[in-house]
């Protein structure tokens, strides 16, 4: 959906690297989140943001941290990479009260690979 | 079903055939339920969804039915495009965050 866009698509790291990922939405939508999916598996939530003054920790919050800097945008840091952080991780978005009740609307991803 | 290890359930048809995709969810507490299709490199992308207070929902060429009872929820899909070829997830809201099932492939042959 390319009203939720996420930067870098793809990014190499080293382990014990800092690195974050972005993510922006034209959506208006107060409520975002920060998935990571493994091959052949679901997503697994890691933190989500109900609004600017709002961070919940998800599943898997270990190891990472967010940052939610307006309404439009939502970065998820990793502060010491390690290769099993390695993933495919995903951007969300939702807005309850459109009517739509917890229909997330996607970003493309961003596929790290920690080496 | 349920995936084994990084292997994904897969369900394959041939194009013109109805399919039937199912998933088993946990929380007999979730009140609504979504249908996401993801093609391979890119987002999950919602198909169709249902509150608990139905039981059948329909859309253009699919299907939702719920069945509380057996905590059970499956997608159809009508005249099988090869298009439709994705991995399907089922989602369930739980204390407004979604829980999603590991998926199924699809796999649509002309």
């Amino acid at each position: 959906d390319a009203d939720v866009t996420q930067t870098p698509r793809n990014r190499i790291t080293k382990t014990g690297k800092r690195i974050m990922l972005e993510c922006s939405q034209t959506k208006g939508h107060d409520r975002m989140y920060w998935y990571r999916q493994d091959p052949g598996l679901g997503l697994q939530l890691i933190y989500y943001s109900f609004d600017v003054k709002d961070i919940n920790k998800g599943e898997i919050s270990d190891g990472y941290s967010v940052s939610r800097q307006a309404q439009a945008k939502f970065s998820l840091s990793l502060e010491s990479a390690i290769p099993n952080q390695t993933a495919l991780y995903f951007c969300a978005t939702s807005d309850p009260s459109g009517g739509e009740q917890e229909t997330q609307y996607f970003g493309p991803g961003t596929r790290l690979l920690v080496l | 079903g349920e995936s084994v290890g990084l292997h994904l359930p897969t369900l394959s048809v041939q194009e013109g055939d109805n399919s039937i995709i199912n998933c088993a969810y946990s929380n007999s507490a979730s009140d609504y339920f979504i249908w996401y299709k993801q093609e391979s490199g890119k987002g999950p992308q919602f198909i169709i969804d249902i509150r608990s207070n139905m039981d059948k929902r329909q859309g253009q060429r699919v299907t939702v039915l719920l069945n509380k009872t057996v905590k059970h929820l499956s997608l159809q899909i009508a005249a099988t495009q090869p298009g439709d070829s994705a991995v399907y997830f089922c989602a369930e809201t739980t204390y407004s965050t979604l829980t999603f099932g590991k998926g199924t492939m699809l796999l649509v042959s002309p």
